[in-house]
């Protein structure tokens, strides 16, 4: 069906609030990625699950960001305590699967403001 | 360190001239490395990459190790050519790691 979806499209909130962002990955990609596009930047990796674990947390900023894919499918990413540095695109990808040959298929985003 | 240099964030050429869109790149390991394109209120897509060596859209992009780079070119350029392009690396951990991008616009 349709390929990966990212809700919400926007997101203004306000300094100190906690904001979730949801990415529901193309069915049946076991690979999911998390990047950051911060304005005249190219995408900046953040967290990188295969299946339900990350694999690799090491782009996460602080310990404000946490990541969760509780079922292998939908991933949320969680930040707490927003200030307005955390204003960016957020990208989700997902892939078949890891290695070479993979073909790792973005959403649209979510669009970040913190005011 | 792993990075991906895109000298240039502007490219602008008229419609039929050809196109060369700079990366370069710095990785301890064997490389795979991958153009994304970004056309206006699109999603970011793969173009090519470089083990399959193959042309999309009229884009070619062949990986010199020997200057650590991995140039995107076409001939003739096309005005819905008009884009963001990144150079990505995807290095061991399967993670891709972007350059800052090239605003390509083609003039009629």
């Amino acid at each position: 069906g349709a390929g990966v979806s990212q809700t919400p499209s926007n997101k203004v909130t306000e300094k100190g609030k906690y904001v979730e962002l949801r990415c529901d990955p193309i069915s049946g990609h076991t690979a999911l990625y998390w990047y950051r596009q911060s304005l005249g930047q190219g995408p900046e990796f953040l967290i990188y699950f295969q299946g339900t674990g990350a694999a690799d947390d090491s782009g996460l900023p602080n310990d404000r960001f946490f990541a969760v894919r509780p079922e292998g499918s939908v991933s949320t990413l969680k930040i707490q305590r927003t200030e307005r540095g955390d204003s960016a695109v957020y990208l989700c990808a997902s892939s078949l699967g890891w290695g070479e040959n993979t073909e790792a298929f973005f959403g649209q985003g979510t669009r970040l403001t913190v005011v | 360190a792993q990075r991906v240099t895109q000298p240039e964030k502007l490219l602008s050429v008229f419609k039929g001239a050809p196109v060369e869109l700079k990366c370069n790149y710095s990785y301890s390991g064997s490389p795979e490395l991958f153009w994304y394109v970004q056309y206006s209120r699109q999603r970011l897509q793969l173009l090519l990459r470089h083990i399959s060596r193959e042309s999309i859209k009229g884009f070619t992009a062949d990986l010199n190790k020997g200057e650590t780079s991995f140039h995107l070119k076409k001939p003739f350029a096309q005005e819905e050519d008009s884009a963001m392009y990144y150079c990505a690396l995807k290095d061991n951990t399967d993670k891709l790691i972007f350059g800052t991008g090239t605003r390509l616009q083609v003039f009629p």
